[in-house]
């Protein structure tokens, strides 16, 4: 199975801030990598797939780079609704497997 | 505009099954063009993949839950359901269903039902 490792686990950053949240896949998977916001007590939101492409309706504030095994989420100017846990996700083939989330905090 | 949403009982106790289903609305469970997939997550943890399903009824599972994982379809009531038997304390988490586009990330998910293990 393949393994991602999501780096850093937790942030914290001001609002206006630029930060990058990096996921590391343990074999290569191409770019079939997803990136997903989740807020306290709700779902998942897809926000990244093919490891840069947008979502539609997801702001341009966000964007996603990296092939291969190296991924990076960016988040230009965090605004308070961007202070979430993000986790990637590769989906190269079964089994599916989730980065350990990254708790983005207000400083 | 496509919806899932995810029933089934709120408390479990330890060896029985637990037992979902996922109801989706605003389109047909029935296409080639979807996988249907489960994921779950612990209070206070990550995210677990747990198992997906093809219309046709090909199933993929978690190998880590494979023994006790079984997901099926029901096309008749557009919905899909998820079988985890024998659960212990450590299968207490938040249930997802999801729809996963072929070829794509999981794009769709429902609220979410939180199933709590307990005697």
């Amino acid at each position: 199975d393949i393994q991602m490792t999501q780096s850093p686990s937790s942030l914290s950053a001001s609002v206006g801030d630029k930060i990058t949240i990096t996921c590391r896949a343990s074999q290569d998977i191409n770019k079939f990598l997803a990136w997903f916001q989740q807020k306290p007590g709700k779902a998942p939101k897809s926000l990244i797939y093919a490891a840069s492409s947008l979502q539609s309706g997801v702001p341009s504030k966000f964007s996603g780079s990296g092939s291969g095994t190296d991924f990076t989420l960016t988040i230009s100017s965090l605004q308070p609704e961007d202070f979430a846990t993000y986790y990637c996700l590769h989906y190269n083939y079964y089994p599916l497997t989730f980065g350990g989330g990254t708790k983005v905090e207000i400083k | 505009q496509l919806q899932l949403q995810e029933s089934g009982p709120g408390l479990v106790k330890p060896s029985e099954t637990l037992s979902l289903t996922c109801t989706v609305s605003g389109g047909s469970i029935s296409s080639s063009t979807y996988f249907w997939a489960w994921i779950r997550q612990p209070p206070g943890k990550g995210l677990e993949w747990i198992a997906s399903i093809l219309y046709t009824g090909t199933t993929y599972y978690n190998s880590s839950l494979k023994s006790r994982v079984t997901i099926s379809l029901d096309t008749s009531k557009n919905q899909f359901s998820l079988n985890l038997s024998s659960v212990t304390a450590t299968d207490t988490a938040v249930y997802y269903c999801a729809r996963r586009p072929n070829g794509f990330a999981l794009d769709i998910w429902g609220q979410g039902t939180m199933v709590t293990v307990s005697s």
